[in-house]
Formats: structure tokens, C-alpha cells, sequence
């Protein structure tokens, strides 16, 4: 069954710097990857998406990578702000047995210091 | 835009009722979906739909129905509301072109109480 793990759970960092958000996945037969922001008490917003040939997306000052073989992802940020305050959730669409949806990392919950 | 919405934000309901939580999406989506969000759980997949009238179970379909009579509208239906089903359900869709390329649009979310 396929898990996804996201590092740090949480980060706390001043305005201004570049940051990285980490998720890893177990099972390696994905279609995609995809990365969403969660508002507080709100639903997800689509940030990128990486089909599992690709290698990276970039949109703005966010860059996704995807190393399917290592099962890894990273999210990065660059010049943060204090809107870029929210969990960001990395999950996976699979390709395997069991159900059809997205599986989902817990998320890392991100603070950005004005 | 893609707009995805859901019959209410904030519902509160009593042990043994029967409850429907109604998702709509406006962009003609093949893929529609019901996952609900617990802390310390994260998100997991109710059930899905690939088309009108048709639905798979995901991964945790136990005390959940749904039904998908228009394209457009897919409904989530607790047959006997109990409170471990206290959650916050959230329903998206897909296009249904591509498997790879796919993106699921998210609505707002239903915050549901289960006294």
C-alpha cells in the first residue's frame, strides 16, 4: 500500500529566505505527483503537478522536482512571504491496485515571520 | 476557472440520521471524488466516480454511500450518521483525459458534526 511521507511537519522561517518542503513516496508506479496548498479551515489549491516522466514543474517562485525511482519530491520556494503561510500537502496518483484517487502525504504546515 | 462547490460549509447532524453532503463541479469533469480530512490522518478516499451512475469504493468506504445521477453533481450520503464520522469532508474533480495529467480541483470543504 502506497504511503507518502512529508518532512518537516512543520517549518517556521523569516521572510525572505528560499525554502525546500521534502515528501517521499514508497511505490515508485505513480502517473503523477502533485502539490496543493491548504488554508486554514479551506479546501486544497492546486499548486503543481508532475507526470511521472517528467522530471520538474515550475510555476512563479515555486519549483517541484520528482525522482520516481528514489521515490522523492521536493517542493521549492523561493523568496518567501508571509501569504505563503499555509500546509502544503504533496500526494500521489497511482498507477498500482487498490483505489483510484490521490494518496496523500499529512502535509507540512509552513509559517512565514513578517 | 474551474469552480467546484459543496451544499454547505458547516453541518451539524444527531447520531442515526441520514445525511447528504452534495458536491458540484461546472466544468463538465468526467472524474469526480469524496475524501474526508481527519488530524494526525490526512486526507483519504471515500469513494470515486468515473462516470454517470458508475462509483468505486476507495479506501475507506465503510458507513458511506454516494450516488452520481447528472454529471455535474455527485453526493456523499451517510446512511446512519455516527460521531467517528465527524470530519471534514472534501469533494474534487478531475477531467478524465489523462491519467498523467489530470489535475483534481478541490471545493471548500464541509465541516461536519456528528452528535
Amino acid at each position: 500500500k502506497q504511503e507518502v511521507t512529508q518532512i518537516p511537519a512543520a517549518l517556521s522561517v523569516p521572510e525572505g529566505e528560499n525554502l525546500v518542503l521534502n515528501c517521499s513516496f514508497t511505490d515508485s508506479a505513480i502517473y503523477n505527483l502533485q502539490w496543493f496548498r491548504q488554508d486554514p479551515g479551506k479546501g486544497l489549491t492546486s499548486l503543481l503537478l508532475i507526470q511521472s516522466s517528467q522530471r520538474e514543474q515550475t510555476s512563479g517562485r515555486l519549483n517541484a522536482s520528482l525522482d520516481k525511482s528514489s521515490g522523492r519530491s521536493t517542493l521549492y520556494i523561493a523568496a518567501s512571504q508571509p501569504g505563503d503561510s499555509a500546509t502544503y500537502l504533496c500526494a500521489v496518483f497511482e498507477s498500482g491496485g487498490g483505489a483510484d484517487g490521490l494518496t496523500f502525504g499529512k502535509g507540512t504546515h509552513l509559517i512565514i515571520q513578517p | 476557472d474551474v469552480k467546484v462547490t459543496q451544499s454547505s460549509r458547516y453541518l451539524v447532524k444527531r447520531t442515526g440520521e441520514k445525511v447528504f453532503l452534495e458536491c458540484v463541479q461546472d466544468m463538465d469533469h468526467e472524474n469526480m471524488f469524496w475524501y474526508r480530512q481527519d488530524p494526525g490522518l490526512g486526507l483519504r478516499l471515500i469513494y470515486f466516480s468515473y462516470d454517470v451512475k458508475m462509483k468505486e469504493k476507495g479506501d475507506i468506504p465503510e458507513g458511506y454511500s454516494v450516488s452520481r445521477e447528472k454529471k455535474e453533481r455527485f453526493s456523499l450520503i451517510l446512511e446512519s450518521a455516527s460521531t467517528n464520522q465527524t470530519s471534514m469532508y472534501l469533494c474534487a474533480s478531475s477531467l478524465g483525459t489523462s491519467r498523467y495529467s489530470d489535475t483534481q480541483y478541490f471545493g471548500p470543504g464541509t465541516r461536519l458534526t456528528v452528535l
